[in-house]
């Protein structure tokens, strides 16, 4: 999980304003993924994609976009429609051999202010 | 969709003592159980897994059991160390083959050892 990585490591968020959170990784994995991590809970899907420019909704998708233009990279838009965003912010990959197996980045705390 | 549960919450064990936590499924479809460990504000790691065609699995330490009929699968960490302190999530997935989807996950159990 050392080729996966999160920017920014902190990010705060006005009200009303969109942000983006950038994933990237080099180990050549398809399918990657975004979890919402609230204080005292397990990881929740919130968007993830098995190929290049395709993607599903998860669990909590409102108040998110995301876009796979390339296979290294899938960043997350938390936009101002999403009305509690304060959580930290995991992303994942899986390789194609072992597609089940994800690995993951070392998240984005994003705060409001 | 899957459901997973997740106990105990919290759970303090003596150093050198072992620890259990356990997890029930809800989609008996689910194929794919792993188990994380995540440290204070550092992500997830991974620490054992185990396919529904398989009844247990053994990795020193750790081992994880599975009983597909009852839908619940258990993580056994036996000598506990004060590096095994964090917390543990579990989760379950179906996995069609054809690309795997996001994983369930419970709520996590935050593991304790006293000295």
């Amino acid at each position: 999980d050392g080729g996966i990585t999160q920017s920014p490591k902190y990010l705060f968020r006005k009200e009303g304003q969109n942000v983006t959170l950038s994933c990237e990784q080099n180990l050549n994995h398809d399918a990657m993924y975004w979890y919402r991590q609230d204080p005292g809970q397990g990881l929740r899907l919130i968007y993830y994609s098995q190929i290049v420019n395709d993607f599903q909704k998860g669990d909590i998708a409102e108040g998110y976009s995301v876009s796979r233009e390339k296979k290294e990279s899938f960043p997350l838009t938390v936009t101002s429609a999403q009305k509690n965003p304060t959580a930290f912010y995991l992303c994942a990959s899986s390789s194609p051999d072992r597609e089940e197996t994800q690995y993951f980045g070392p998240g984005t705390r994003l705060l409001v202010l | 969709g899957e459901n997973v549960e997740q106990h105990p919450s919290t759970l303090s064990v003596q150093e050198g003592d072992s620890a259990v936590i356990k997890c029930t499924y809800s989609d008996s479809a689910s194929n794919y159980f792993p188990w994380y460990k995540q440290e204070l504000g550092k992500r997830p790691q991974l620490i054992i897994d185990i396919r529904s065609n398989v009844g247990e699995k053994k990795d020193q330490r750790i081992a994880v059991t599975l009983n597909k009929t009852a839908k619940h699968f258990s993580l056994h960490i036996t000598e506990t160390q004060p590096e095994d302190s964090a917390v543990y999530f579990c989760a379950a997935v179906w996995d069609s083959g054809g690309g795997a989807d996001g994983l369930t996950f419970g709520k996590g159990t935050h593991l304790i050892i006293q000295p």
